[in-house]
């Protein structure tokens, strides 16, 4: 089955800096990779997320690279906020069972 | 309308009570899903709805009942809870149960046994 491996647990940046959170995933069929936003008291809202057809996907202040040779993939973002603070989840798909894989989380705190 | 609607947002039950949990979402989502979440952790998987038909329980306790009434509604039902089922449970939908499908989730209910 899938298993993915995130990193860091825990990061701070300076507002206006720019932040970076790793995945690892160890499935070489999996084509999909959502990245997940928690903030306190609500659920995971969707981000971004990139399929294995593409290498980079923007969104703003958001990206996310994909590099399936190495099989991991990491979120980017610059000119980090306040509101920006909050835990990220990578996940990828486990097409053994149909069910999508978390990583640990990141707890992302921005300094202002 | 994109959204995932669930009630209560909070819930405190003691060990003998019966509740239940609702979820809602308007997306035309055929697939819907209960995880639940502890504290620093990520979202644990419980039940999966496809075409409000059950098609994987994770081993759940039978103190969990999952309902889906229609294709817009799911339901948890509790009873007989433990202090350790104390956490927050999220409703989740997809356009299919395919893994690979853009998962929505709801702002969770969080619940307290006492």
């Amino acid at each position: 089955g899938e298993n993915v491996e995130q990193h860091p647990s825990t990061l701070s940046v300076q507002e206006g800096d720019s932040a970076v959170i790793k995945c690892t995933y160890s499935d070489s069929a999996s084509n999909y990779f959502p990245w997940y936003k928690q903030e306190l008291g609500k659920g995971p809202q969707l981000i971004i997320d990139i399929r294995s057809n593409v290498g980079e996907k923007k969104d703003q202040r958001i990206a996310v690279t994909l590099n399936k040779t190495a099989k991991h993939f990491s979120l980017h973002i610059t000119e980090t906020q306040p509101e920006d603070s909050a835990v990220y989840f990578c996940a990828a798909p486990n097409f053994g069972n149909e069910k999508l894989t978390f990583g640990t989380g990141t707890r992302l705190t921005i300094i202002p | 309308d994109t959204e995932v609607t669930q009630t209560p947002k909070h819930l405190v039950m003691g060990m003998t009570n019966k509740k239940s949990l609702k979820c809602e979402q308007h997306m035309g989502h055929r697939a819907m899903y209960w995880y639940k979440q502890k504290a620093k952790k990520p979202p644990e998987l419980m039940f999966v709805y496809s075409y409000e038909k059950l098609s994987i329980n994770e081993s759940v306790p039978s103190r969990f009942s999952p309902e889906c009434p229609n294709s817009s509604l799911l339901n948890l039902h509790l009873h007989a809870l433990q202090p350790e089922d104390s956490a927050l449970y999220l409703c989740a939908s997809s356009l299919q149960t395919a893994a690979n499908e853009k998962l929505f989730f709801g702002s969770g209910t969080q619940l307290s046994v006492l």
